[in-house]
């Protein structure tokens, strides 16, 4: 079955700063692709996606990019600021199956 | 205002008792999913539905019992089976071969 994992599982940065976080995936098959960001106590919120037919997606500050022959997908979030500071989780998903596969999960800290 | 409703925010629970999380959506999702999240780690599947009177076991199931007698309602039961239940509990929806999206969670302790 499809396997996802994701580095590093911790991330300091300061504000400003970039962060990067990456996840690989084991199924060829998957083709979509979300990012999610968990405040504590709280429910996840996707904040991008893409599918497999797309290389990289923006929307402002954020961007994923997706390498289709490495099994690799990647998030960026530039000028970064202490609300990013949250839990990020990638997932897979091979859209004719049930269930999506999450990453075990990114700490983002964000120093002021 | 459209969205996935769970209730209730905290939940306490005496060892041997059984309790029911709700999950509501108005979104008119086909699928529902709940899952597990511990301290500092990812989620873990309990169950899933993909269409009413019908679900599946996911990779936790043990312990766990839910129903799917409405499209909007997929309510999870953790028995007295369940040896540590104590945990953070969220419900998702989703169109269907898309985007799941979250409700704000249940956090269950036992006493």
């Amino acid at each position: 079955g499809e396997n996802v994992e994701q580095h590093p599982s911790t991330l300091s940065v300061q504000e400003g700063d970039s962060a990067v976080i990456k996840c690989t995936y084991s199924d060829s098959a998957s083709n979509y692709f979300p990012w999610y960001k968990q405040e504590l106590g709280k429910g996840p919120q996707l904040i991008i996606d893409i599918r497999s037919n797309v290389g990289e997606k923006k929307d402002q500050r954020i961007a994923v990019t997706l390498n289709k022959t490495a099994k690799h997908f990647s998030l960026h979030i530039t000028e970064t600021q202490p609300e990013d500071s949250a839990v990020y989780f990638c997932a897979a998903w091979k859209t004719s199956y049930d269930k999506v596969i999450f990453g075990p999960g990114t700490s983002l800290s964000v120093i002021p | 205002d459209g969205g996935i409703t769970q209730s209730p925010k905290y939940l306490f629970r005496k060892e041997g008792q059984n309790v029911t999380l709700s999950c509501e959506q108005n979104l008119n999702h086909d699928a529902m999913y709940w899952y597990r999240q511990d301290p500092g780690q990812g989620l873990r599947l309990i169950y899933y539905s993909q269409i009413v009177n019908d679900f599946q076991k996911g990779d936790i199931a043990e312990g766990y019992s839910v129903s799917r007698e409405k499209k909007e309602s997929f309510p999870l039961t953790v028995t007295s089976a369940q040896k540590n239940p104590t945990a953070f509990y969220l419900c998702a929806s989703t169109p269907g071969g898309n985007t799941q999206y979250f409700g704000p969670g249940t956090r269950l302790t036992v006493l």
